[in-house]
């Protein structure tokens, strides 16, 4: 298995609380990612990483702010938790795979997901 | 809305009986994914196609790819009760961008 941690699995929180989720990754890969999954929704992109202090908003990333200062680590941040923010969040992590003639893309991987409610 | 979307959005099979899902998309991809989702658990890669691709074999998992109509097809022949999971595409829109489907649940009923 892919050297990802999430934590914490599981947070229940107030409305308006600030809230960080962490993802840790002991496979030096270069891109990190924070997806949320939501019934009906599937898996959706919040922000990404493609190297240190180098992030980008995805999707769905109204509410939410990430930071990364170390390669191993992608965190997320809530800064004032709203019930719609109430979800399971993965983190993934991948690396570039160049191919002779055209560019490509590794596989992701997942953490376990930290299932956070918001009250 | 999403980028890639899954259908069926839920199948109910036999075992042994193949599976088929599909997964239609609306950008020009470099490449596309599934995955697959065990209940309460991360997702798991299961193979990738690359958009000058058309069709790829993995011990049972069977992926075509049809860039013309934006859709792809994930056929699990001979499927087992292990099977049953959620299985999601991911197409990746950019070197390092991925955006993934709202998935088909399978039930394999043994």
């Amino acid at each position: 298995d892919a050297g990802i941690t999430q934590s914490p699995r599981h947070k229940v929180t107030e409305t308006g609380t600030p809230v960080t989720l962490r993802c840790h990754q002991t496979e030096n890969h270069r891109y990190m990612y924070w997806y949320r999954q939501d019934p009906g929704h599937g898996l959706r992109l919040i922000h990404y990483s493609y190297g240190v202090k180098d992030t980008d908003k995805g999707e769905v990333s109204d509410g939410y702010s990430v930071s990364r200062s170390k390669t191993e680590d992608f965190l997320l941040t809530l800064e004032s938790a709203t019930s719609s923010q109430t979800s399971v969040y993965f983190c993934a992590i991948s690396e570039r795979v160049r191919l002779a003639g055209a560019p490509n893309t590794g596989e992701l991987f997942f953490g376990e997901g930290s299932r956070l409610t918001v009250l | 809305s999403q980028q890639g979307e899954e259908d069926p959005q839920a199948l109910s099979i036999q075992e042994g009986e193949n599976a088929t899902m599909n997964c239609s998309y609306k950008t020009s991809i470099n490449n596309l994914q599934w995955y697959r989702q065990n209940s309460g658990r991360g997702l798991v890669h299961l193979i990738l196609i690359r958009s000058n691709e058309r069709e790829k074999h993995s011990g049972r998992l069977r992926v075509t790819l049809d860039t013309s109509k934006k859709s792809s097809s994930l056929l699990i022949t001979a499927s087992r009760a292990a099977d049953t999971a959620s299985y999601f595409c991911a197409t990746g829109v950019s070197a390092y961008k991925y955006i993934f489907g709202t998935g088909t649940r399978l039930k394999v009923l043994a």
